[in-house]
């Protein structure tokens, strides 16, 4: 258990829709990365966040947007959903800015399935 | 920029036999290097990283890997493999200079055979 929490586990919604996944990070951590894992694409870095601020952005789409709360918990949505979305969307956590060195523990994902 | 090549997407290995797991990168600038598992239906876990010093990393569950810089490589090893080592392997890369995100291979899967 790496103590990174994430609900829901599973998803299942219709094209069109918006959903928000959840992701709480270790204890004491600042730091909230999101992935994306697609057969296709593999792993794929969305977006990161510390301590409440957007720090960097990767391949995430204009309909995702992501967000870290005061409690340090975040949350990434995902509007009008295509079936190209159905996927596992990860969150990790670490305690430092973003340094090279730093060790990111991953959640067990929320799997989500577009119909 | 920086990519990761994972040059076997399936590598099946009897039990208590050897396993190499090969990955290669390309990178403009200097990187620290990690090798990641994924088990079943979990989320990733670290198994070892490279960041100075001695180029042979040693890491959980007797996995090691070796960094050559010459031939851009970070091979992962494990001298007698187990039926719970099977599970996806991913290597991964991030620039030294910080606030860059990881970047992954395509990830390997070993499978076990008894």
């Amino acid at each position: 258990d790496s103590g990174v929490t994430q609900t829901p586990k599973h998803l299942i919604t219709a094209t069109g829709q918006r959903v928000t996944l959840r992701c709480s990070p270790r204890s004491g951590d600042l730091s909230v990365y999101w992935y994306q894992q697609s057969l296709d694409q593999g792993l794929q870095f969305l977006i990161h966040y510390y301590n409440g601020e957007e720090r960097a952005k990767g391949n995430i789409l204009e309909r995702f947007s992501a967000q870290q709360f005061p409690d340090l918990h975040s949350e990434l949505n995902l509007s009008s959903l295509e079936l190209g979305d159905s996927a596992l969307y990860f969150c990790a956590s670490s305690s430092t800015s973003g340094l090279g060195t730093d060790t990111q523990y991953f959640g067990p994902g929320t799997r989500l399935t577009v119909l | 920029a920086q990519s990761v090549t994972q040059l076997d997407s399936q590598v099946p290995v009897f039990e208590e036999a050897p396993v190499e797991l090969r990955c290669n990168y390309s990178s403009s600038v200097s990187v620290y290097l990690f090798w990641y598992v994924q088990y079943p239906n979990q989320g990733l876990q670290l198994l070892l990283k490279y960041l100075s010093g001695s180029t042979l990393v040693k890491g959980i569950n007797g996995f090691e890997a070796e960094f050559n810089k010459s031939q851009t490589s970070f091979h992962l090893r494990k001298p007698s493999v187990h039926i719970s080592d099977t599970a996806e392997y991913f290597c991964a890369v991030r620039s030294i200079s910080g606030n860059t995100p990881l970047v992954f291979g395509k990830g390997t899967r070993l499978s076990v055979i008894a």
